[in-house]
């Protein structure tokens, strides 16, 4: 499947602050989905991205999608309590999703 | 969306032994998919499940350890053959719903002794 790397691997903040998240690949990519899994929970849908340079918004959450379609960007503004868990990029690849490594999200009130 | 239904939620196993998996999904589904999710890490996919053919494995994974049914475009199976110490996971079935949205079982949490 393809290989997409995520960083950084924890992210620890205060309440307010601003967060984000990266997801780069090698290949091109026909699209690309992000997902948060609360603590004991599973994976929630939250956004797919399609087209290049896509820009999506959900109230805090601002999603990014490269112009060359290789990397993508999650960026959480004013974090509060409920917004931690572990943020996932996934991507498709002959029908199949494959996840990247993930970005823990922990924050401090 | 599509709901699923998946059980048991957690088990204790001995070594050694096979625990199937059930997931049941409100909805007919082409494609279901298998995941492992160990102890702090990312989801790996284990199989494609789909009805009426053989499962497909991902690299690192074998129908022999993971067989899995697939009788109806509502339900699955996975059994964890032959368990030892290193399978202890949660697994996660998942399908695919509309505009490609994943949705997933609300896991099974293995702990193999």
């Amino acid at each position: 499947g393809q290989q997409v790397m995520q960083i950084p691997q924890y992210q620890h903040v205060q309440e307010g602050e601003d967060f984000t998240t990266y997801c780069n690949s090698s290949t091109t990519l026909s699209n690309i989905q992000w997902y948060k899994q609360r603590p004991g929970g599973h994976p929630v849908f939250l956004i797919q991205l399609v087209k290049s340079g896509e820009v999506k918004k959900q109230k805090r959450l601002t999603f990014q999608f490269g112009e060359a379609k290789k990397n993508s960007s999650l960026h959480i503004t004013a974090t509060q309590t409920t917004d931690v868990g572990t943020y996932f990029c996934v991507t498709a690849d002959f029908n199949k999703f494959y996840f990247g490594s993930g970005t823990k999200l922990n924050v401090k009130p | 969306s599509a709901v699923i239904s998946q059980k048991p939620s957690r088990d204790i196993c001995q070594r050694g032994t096979s625990l199937t998996i059930q997931c049941q999904v409100d909805s007919q589904v082409t494609m279901m998919f298998w995941y492992r999710q160990q102890p702090g890490q990312s989801l790996t996919l284990i199989a494609t499940a789909n009805q009426g053919s053989e499962a497909t494995y991902e690299s690192g994974f074998v129908i022999d350890k993971f067989p899995i049914s697939r009788p109806n475009l509502t339900f699955s199976t996975l059994t964890v053959s032959n368990m030892s110490p290193e399978d202890s996971s949660i697994y996660l079935c998942s399908v695919v719903g509309h505009n490609e949205k994943l949705f997933f079982g609300s896991g099974t949490q293995l702990s193999v002794l």
